[in-house]
């Protein structure tokens, strides 16, 4: 069936050094991957995203690579700060969802950025 | 702005009893999406409901959960009988067009089932 994945569940960075959180996923077929950060006690917030006819995009600090040959993709935030600790999620849109937005999450990993 | 607002943020409930839980969409937003986190787990698709209409119910439960979003008022997930595995986090998405890729997500409501 349809997984998302991530490779490790907790990522621990020295300030701003850079990051970099990965994620696997099975469906080749799913055209659309995002990433969300969510903070202790809130809900999943908007990071990035990218489609499946891109293999990088870029936004203020951070980057998005996808990889369809191997089905990866991961989340780089440069000069990695405090405010960025949080869990962040992949999720992709799954195949036959564009009209329903169905997303299916990865489990999650935990940045902890050290001061 | 007031964002997607859910209400209430925290609900204890005993086992046997019901819960409902509010989700008002963003202004203008006339889709909701309803997800539930289970403790160190990732969110997981329960429902898509458009103004009366339930869109995609394919991640409901078959029993005890359901889901409204009338033409007045707030998005309400009902869950009936409640059993301790129900407890998690329920978040409440809206977007403005149908099915959108970027949804907006509330701050979820917490549900203890003693």
């Amino acid at each position: 069936g349809e997984s998302v994945g991530l490779h490790l569940p907790t990522l621990s960075v020295q300030e701003g050094d850079n990051s970099i959180i990965n994620c696997a996923y099975s469906n080749s077929a799913s055209d659309y991957f995002i990433w969300y950060k969510q903070e202790s006690g809130k809900g999943p917030q908007f990071i990035i995203d990218i489609r499946s006819n891109m293999d990088k995009r870029q936004g203020q600090r951070v980057t998005v690579l996808l990889n369809k040959t191997v089905k990866h993709l991961s989340l780089q935030i440069a000069a990695t700060q405090p405010g960025d600790s949080a869990v962040y999620f992949c999720a992709e849109k799954g195949s036959g969802s564009s009209n329903t937005g169905k997303l299916i999450f990865g489990q999650g990993t935990t940045l902890q950025v050290k001061p | 702005n007031a964002g997607v607002m859910q209400n209430p943020r925290h609900l204890v409930r005993r086992r046997g009893q019901e819960a409902r839980l509010r989700c008002s969409p963003m202004k203008g937003h006339s889709h909701v999406y309803w997800y539930r986190q289970l403790p160190e787990e990732g969110l997981k698709f329960m429902v898509y409901l458009q103004k009366e209409n339930i869109i995609d119910e394919s991640g409901m439960p078959k029993e005890r959960f359901s889901a409204e979003f009338p033409k007045e008022g707030p998005s309400i997930l009902r869950i009936q009988q409640v059993v301790r595995g129900d407890s998690a986090a329920y978040f409440c998405a809206s977007s403005v067009t149908p099915g959108a890729n970027v949804l907006t997500f509330g701050a979820g409501s917490r549900l203890t089932v003693l």
